[in-house]
């Protein structure tokens, strides 16, 4: 079946570096979202990219979607202790079952 | 306020004692969906369902079943919990489109113990 992997697994930077994660699936994939998990939280939708090669920024956040729409990227520029958090990628099987990365795990020291 | 309900949030249970987590939405979504949370595994997809009656099996199906009576709920139930069901469990809502999904909402979570 469809398999979504997540790398770095961890990432630990020292505030104000940038962080990248990246998304890999499987398969082709109709559209990938980006969620954020804080330690004792619930996952939060950040962005849904849907196009080929699409790119979208979110103040100091940027989102890519590969243009073989099987691979996706998110980079923080800047990082700062509130971005704490492990980010997911989530592969959409078009409209039907939703298949997420492991996720990366991001921490940020003052 | 918009928003995705789970009950209980906290549930310890002995083998094999069904039960039942609840999980509500008010923003009239028709896809819903429960996912469990492991450890170095993300979120896997236990059950989806696209709208009333309409419920297909995910990733991880085995040992649950739920049931899409209502547009707004989506209960998950354990028949005979065991142990490896031990886990986070977080329901979502969604709307949904012809060839994509929207952003998916989720629900606070619930942190079941199976001993």
């Amino acid at each position: 079946g469809q398999q979504v992997m997540q790398i770095p697994q961890y990432q630990h930077v020292q505030e104000g570096e940038d962080f990248t994660t990246y998304c890999n699936s499987s398969t082709t994939l109709s559209n990938i979202q980006w969620y954020k998990q804080r330690p004792g939280g619930h996952p939060v939708f950040l962005i849904q990219l849907v196009k080929s090669g699409e790119v979208k920024k979110q103040k100091r956040l940027t989102f890519q979607f590969g243009e073989a729409k099987k691979n996706s990227s998110l980079h923080i520029t800047a990082t700062q202790t509130t971005d704490v958090g492990t980010y997911f990628c989530a592969g959409d099987n078009y409209g039907q079952n939703f298949v997420f990365g492991p996720g990366t795990r991001l921490s940020v020291l003052p | 306020e918009a928003q995705v309900t789970q009950n209980p949030r906290y549930l310890i249970t002995v083998t094999g004692k069904k039960l039942t987590v609840t999980c509500s939405q008010n923003m009239n979504h028709e896809y819903m969906s429960w996912y469990r949370q492991d450890p170095g595994l993300g979120l896997r997809q236990i059950y989806y369902s696209m709208n009333v009656e309409v419920t297909d099996k995910g990733d991880v199906p085995e040992g649950y079943k739920v049931s899409r009576k209502e547009k707004r709920n989506f209960p998950l139930i354990l028949e005979s919990p065991s142990p490896n069901q031990t886990s986070l469990y977080f329901c979502a809502s969604s709307a949904s489109g012809t060839f994509y999904s929207y952003e998916q909402y989720f629900g606070p979570g619930t942190r079941l113990t199976v001993t």
